[in-house]
C-alpha cells in the first residue's frame, strides 16, 4: 500500500530537549516536504527536499533542521524545542515539487498521518 | 503562482448536494486544478483534479468553466462524514490556505 508514515503520532516533551520526528514514504518519491498547522494559519511548509541530500527551506524554517540521507525517509529535527513549535506536523511527498503543474499535472501530493507535538 | 479564493466555511444537511467554488483568476495555461480533503488530526487527501471541463470520480465531481478562472467541487448527497475541510490548489501552488470548513448537520 502507497504511504507515508510518521513516528511517533504524539509526543510531549519539554523545552530544550531535541527531538526527531521521522517520515518514511514507500512511492520512490523525489520531493518531499514537512509542514505544521496551527488553528487559523492553515497549512505552513517548513522545509522541503527536491531529491536525495537536496534540501531547502519553507516560509517557516525557523528552529527545525531537516536531512534526507535516502529517498525514502526525511527526518525533522528539533534540536532545541521551544513553546512555540507545539503544533500539528505533517509530511508530504509526491513525484514532483510541483504536483498539478506541467509535465507533473496530475501529480498529487500524499499527507502523513501527523504528529501533534507538545512542547512545555 | 495563481492565488485561490474560496469560502471559510459552508454548512449543509445531510442527503444534499454541497457545491464549494474556488476563484483562480490568475491560473497559468498548464496549471491543473486539485482539490484536497482534510479530516481533524489528519493529512489531507486528494479528492479529485481536473484541467477543464468536467471530471467526476467515486468521491466528487469537478466542474471547471471554459475560462478556467474558477472551479466548483460538487459533493453528491453528503453524509456527516464528510464534515472536513476542503483546499482548492492550483498548478504548482502548495500553499494550502485556510480551505473551506463543511459542517454537514444531521
Amino acid at each position: 500500500e502507497a504511504q507515508v508514515t510518521q513516528n511517533p503520532r504524539y509526543l510531549i516533551t519539554v523545552t530544550g530537549k531535541k527531538l526527531t520526528v521521522t517520515c518514511s514514504q514507500n512511492m520512490n518519491h523525489e520531493y518531499m516536504s514537512w509542514y505544521r498547522q496551527d488553528p487559523g494559519l492553515g497549512l505552513r511548509q517548513i522545509y522541503y527536499s527536491m531529491n536525495v541530500e537536496v534540501t531547502d527551506k519553507g516560509d517557516v524554517p525557523e528552529g527545525y533542521k531537516v536531512s534526507r540521507k535516502e529517498k525514502r525517509n526525511f527526518p525533522l529535527i528539533l534540536e532545541s524545542p521551544s513553546p512555540n513549535q507545539t503544533s500539528l506536523y505533517f509530511c508530504a511527498s509526491s513525484f514532483s515539487p510541483f504536483p498539478g503543474f506541467g509535465l507533473a499535472a496530475t501529480d498529487t501530493q500524499y499527507f502523513g498521518p501527523g504528529t501533534r507535538l507538545t512542547v512545555l | 503562482l495563481a492565488k485561490t479564493t474560496q469560502p471559510i466555511s459552508m454548512d449543509s444537511y445531510e442527503g444534499q448536494e454541497v457545491n464549494i467554488t474556488c476563484s483562480h483568476n490568475n491560473i497559468a495555461t498548464n496549471d491543473y486544478i486539485t482539490w484536497y480533503q482534510q479530516f481533524p488530526s489528519q493529512g489531507p487527501r486528494f479528492i479529485i483534479q481536473g484541467y477543464k471541463t468536467k471530471v467526476t470520480n467515486e468521491v466528487a465531481s469537478l466542474f471547471i468553466p471554459a475560462d478556467r478562472k474558477s472551479s466548483t467541487l460538487s459533493l453528491p448527497r453528503v453524509s456527516l462524514s464528510d464534515t472536513a475541510v476542503y483546499y482548492c490548489l492550483v498548478g504548482g501552488d502548495m500553499r494550502f490556505g485556510a480551505g473551506t470548513r463543511l459542517t454537514v448537520k444531521p
